[in-house]
């Protein structure tokens, strides 16, 4: 069964740290690209950052670029996301989500890992 | 600063048929841009319905469609059910690995 588990989420104060990881299972997770897209209570979907497969290639939006790290260790099936600096625009549900080619598009997606972020 | 616009809401009865759409603030989608559907339900993650304008992702039913309409992309639902009753997101690509969602539009069947 292909599966992503996100893990790492929690409570954090203004201007802290945390880091989300993401376990792959089920699919070859080396091959594939990576992205984590975001969803604060009540809104939209955020795309938030992409990794290639070998991570030579990286991108961030602008909202979190400068703040947010994006990797991977592919010999783990794992993908993180280091984010600091953390303000309470960052509140939100965290996904890792599977980057696919052709096409750009997006799966599979794991269930999320909430980030508060609050004094 | 690149907006991608979606319908913050459409209502659709069961058995009828609606179209959402994926526009840009500035310009028209088309082919290039990548566009994806993606279905979400309170509480759940998001579930891909359509990539690449108009190809349905594995499991997802032949009333969902994909397709650009003029200068937008859209996503049609044809035979709406009450499970269809969620909230929908398009995505378009930008180029230089960067993607941009729509707002979302909450779709209510009844």
């Amino acid at each position: 069964e292909v599966q992503l588990v996100e893990s790492g989420g929690g409570l954090v104060q203004p201007g802290g740290s945390l880091r989300l990881s993401c376990a792959a299972s089920g699919f070859t997770f080396s091959i594939h690209a990576m992205n984590w897209v975001r969803q604060a209570p009540g809104k939209g979907l955020e795309w938030v950052s992409y990794i290639g497969n070998s991570d030579t290639t990286i991108s961030y939006a602008d909202s979190v670029k400068g703040r947010f790290t994006i990797s991977r260790d592919n010999a783990k099936n794992s993908l993180y996301l280091q984010m600091n600096s953390l303000t309470d625009e960052d509140t939100a549900v965290y996904y890792c989500a599977g980057g696919r080619a052709p096409y750009n598009w997006f799966d599979p997606w794991g269930q999320g890992t909430l980030v508060t972020v609050s004094s | 600063q690149t907006v991608v616009t979606q319908e913050p809401s459409f209502s659709v009865s069961p058995g009828g048929t609606v179209t959402l759409t994926c526009g840009l603030s500035s310009g028209s989608v088309s082919t290039s841009y990548y566009p994806s559907w993606y279905q979400q339900t309170p509480g759940q993650a998001p579930r891909t319905l359509i990539y690449g304008t108009k190809i349905r992702s594995s499991g997802v039913p032949d009333r969902f469609s994909g397709s650009i309409l003029g200068n937008k992309a859209a996503l049609t639902i044809t035979g709406a059910q009450t499970d269809d009753e969620s909230d929908y997101y398009c995505v378009l690509y930008m180029g230089s690995g960067l993607w941009v969602f729509g707002g979302g539009t909450k779709l209510t069947v009844l």
